[in-house]
């Protein structure tokens, strides 16, 4: 099935370090959600955006939904090392048959202490 | 508990036996979606329901692949007849109150290894 690509696939940070990543469609969404997963664990939400441009922020996160409802971008702050794990995008897209999400590739994070 | 939970957590199969697993919804959530997560993968839709009705079964892979909310709360997803090719976590995610929800909530996953 179709993957949304996210860049980059993985990264170590120092602590403290403010971290970018982003996630490119070739298709258009209504809504992009940022999940965390932790192993052996489900994707716990992060962020929604419901509109093109829409700038939100939850805590040290900051999610942006691109102008062409193409792309997403994540950005975490002053990183911890709680923050590690496995960050996915998801778009979603009504189409009256329900509001099924696209998943990303992942971005795994690796925090160095 | 508030969240979504499903059992069992971890499942070994044999190739050719059928499984069976549950999902618990959030109370009061309209929708239910199940996914599947190959390893090192995003989660892939399989199948949507909207109270009882199963609304959107595209991502199914097979037709070994069958899921029912038969009252509009607890789902299972079935899996006749296991390949290996099964193995992977199966994830059941709901959403609502009403039918106008975005936000989806994950339970933790049902791990199945087919040997």
């Amino acid at each position: 099935g179709q993957q949304l690509n996210q860049s980059p696939q993985s990264m170590f940070i120092q602590e403290g370090e403010d971290v970018s990543m982003n996630c490119t469609s070739s298709s258009i969404f209504n809504t992009w959600l940022w999940y965390k997963q932790d192993p052996g664990e489900g994707p716990v939400l992060l962020i929604a955006l419901y509109k093109a441009g829409e700038l939100t922020s939850n805590g040290r996160l900051t999610a942006q939904f691109g102008i062409t409802r193409k792309d997403s971008f994540l950005n975490i702050s002053a990183s911890i090392p709680s923050d590690v794990g496995i960050y996915f995008c998801a778009g979603q897209l009504w189409a009256g048959g329900g509001n099924k999400l696209t998943f990303g590739t992942g971005t795994q994070l690796k925090v160095e202490l | 508990g508030a969240g979504v939970s499903q059992s069992p957590r971890y499942k070994v199969a044999k190739r050719g036996q059928d499984v069976a697993l549950r999902c618990d919804p959030i109370s009061g959530h309209v929708s239910l979606f199940w996914y599947q997560q190959a390893l090192g993968q995003g989660p892939e839709f399989l199948t949507y329901f909207q109270n009882e009705a199963q609304l959107d079964k595209s991502g199914l892979p097979s037709d070994r692949f069958f899921a029912e909310r038969p009252e509009g709360s607890v789902s299972t997803l079935k899996i006749q007849r296991t390949q290996q090719e099964d193995s992977a976590v199966y994830l059941c995610a709901s959403s609502g109150p009403g039918t106008g929800s975005y936000e989806q909530y994950f339970g933790p996953g049902t791990r199945l290894t087919v040997t």
